[in-house]
């Protein structure tokens, strides 16, 4: 299709598994944004990527988490020692540039800790 | 510290009504804003957006105001149509560094009901 796509759409895994998300961007898209979306909350940017650079990191919530991009396409969001509190709905967007906006959405990754 | 806020968790309207739903920001950096419409397991889906160099933008039945005096915006959707119930985020962008950054209210669920 021609949206932002995401694997898994669902993913349940025990504490202290790594998990790997994945997004695909749409297609000549240069900028990629990774947000989560915790219950009852909005959603919280966690990473941009410009091409395979990643020039904010800030945003992950900790050292756990890491991400990657290759070829200016897709993206794999890490997150090693899983903990219950990484339960969320994990959000993939890309725009032309990162200027130019909007961002356009995946519908996302649901992860759970069990 | 919330720099966009929802502060009505749902909203009720009858179809055919105007439904109309606020936002309001702390940040006077910001200054393109965008509304997002959520259905239940699907992304966020970009519905309009406004610069800060306008008071207002129309698309069809959805109309954005901005307020910057008062940092607040508002989407009316006229007339309501059963179809437009979902959750709806506000999200702002601001200028200079960290401009690719969207900052995301926690959403007002809108109902619409027949």
């Amino acid at each position: 299709g021609a949206g932002v796509s995401q694997s898994p759409s669902n993913k349940v895994t025990e504490k202290g598994k790594d998990v790997e998300l994945r997004c695909d961007p749409i297609s000549g898209h240069t900028a990629l944004y990774w947000y989560r979306q915790s219950l009852g909350q909005g959603l919280e940017f966690l990473i941009y990527f410009q091409g395979n650079s990643a020039p904010d990191k800030s945003g992950l919530p900790s050292d756990r988490f890491s991400a990657e991009r290759t070829g200016g396409s897709v993206s794999t969001l890490t997150i090693q020692r899983t903990q219950q509190e990484d339960s969320a709905v994990y959000l993939c967007a890309s725009s032309p540039d990162s200027n130019n906006q909007p961002q356009h959405f995946g519908d996302g990754t649901r992860l759970s800790i069990l | 510290d919330q720099q966009v806020k929802q502060n009505s968790p749902s909203l009720s309207v009858q179809e055919g009504r105007i439904s109309i739903l606020n936002c309001d920001y702390t940040n006077s950096m910001f200054d393109y804003f965008l509304w997002y419409k959520k259905y239940p397991a699907e992304g966020p889906t970009f519905l309009i957006s406004i610069s800060s160099i306008k008071d207002k933008n129309e698309d069809g039945r959805f109309t954005v105001f901005l307020n910057k005096s008062a940092k607040h915006l508002s989407l009316h959707i006229v007339p309501s149509q059963p179809g437009d119930s979902a959750v709806y985020f506000c999200a702002a962008r601001h200028s200079g560094a960290g401009s690719y950054q969207l900052t995301f209210g926690k959403g007002t669920k809108l109902s619409v009901i027949p």
